[in-house]
């Protein structure tokens, strides 16, 4: 089966970097995604990474490392509505359904204080 | 463009009822996700739609769940009868295929069976 982990919890001041850990374990293993969701909406995409190495994008950056079997996802000059939870999201394949499944982790929660 | 559509966004019901969930996917979108969100963890797949055919339900409790997605647009997930441990957030999600690296969420139905 598959496993993944992350802080359950992170505070960071507003205008500073905040990094988010995830680690996983999986069979057939295509990509690492980033959702980020606010309290009461929706999982809103942020970033998928498919191969190794750092994407950028605004504020926000992803880095996998697929030997270390290890992502972050890398937030920068934080803002207030920054604070949300952020799911890592590992994308594998299931030869029974000829495609591709995502499964989430539990969430980081982060909160950005003044 | 419209987003993914849910109704109705919250549902109070007691147990052994049953409940109807409805979504309406982005237009031209092909494949369909239901996602169930316990609190305080990350969405888990129930079931996949490719057009009209579920193709990956190994994770929707059959006995008392069923879906469908007639002519391959709106989809609607049912519960019947619904149990105390049903009690939770249920989300839509749509994406242009099944190798799509983004899936748009539905602001999803918050179900509380009492």
């Amino acid at each position: 089966g598959q496993s993944l982990e992350q802080p359950s919890e992170v505070t960071a001041v507003e205008g500073a970097i905040v990094q988010i850990n995830c680690t996983y374990q999986t069979s057939g293993f295509y990509g690492l995604s980033w959702y980020q969701q606010h309290d009461g909406g929706a999982p809103t995409f942020l970033s998928y990474n498919g191969l190794d190495g750092l994407e950028e994008t605004g504020r926000f950056s992803s880095f996998l490392s697929r030997s270390d079997s290890y992502g972050y996802l890398l937030l920068q000059e934080l803002q207030m509505k920054d604070s949300a939870s952020y799911f890592c999201a590992v994308r594998d394949g299931h030869s029974g359904a000829g495609s591709y499944q995502l499964t989430f982790g539990k969430g980081t929660k982060l909160s950005v204080i003044p | 463009e419209a987003g993914v559509v849910q109704s109705p966004r919250y549902k109070i019901i007691e147990k052994k009822q049953p409940v109807a969930f409805w979504c309406n996917p982005i237009s031209g979108h092909n494949t369909l996700y239901w996602y169930l969100q316990n609190l305080g963890q990350g969405p888990e797949l129930l079931i996949r739609y490719e057009n009209e055919e579920a193709v990956d339900d190994s994770q929707l409790p059959k006995d008392r769940f069923s879906a469908e997605r007639l002519k391959g647009v709106d989809s609607t997930l049912k519960i019947q009868p619904a149990e105390l441990g049903d009690s939770a957030v249920y989300l839509c999600a749509s994406s242009l295929g099944p190798v799509a690296n983004e899936q748009f969420f539905g602001p999803g139905t918050r179900l509380t069976v009492l």
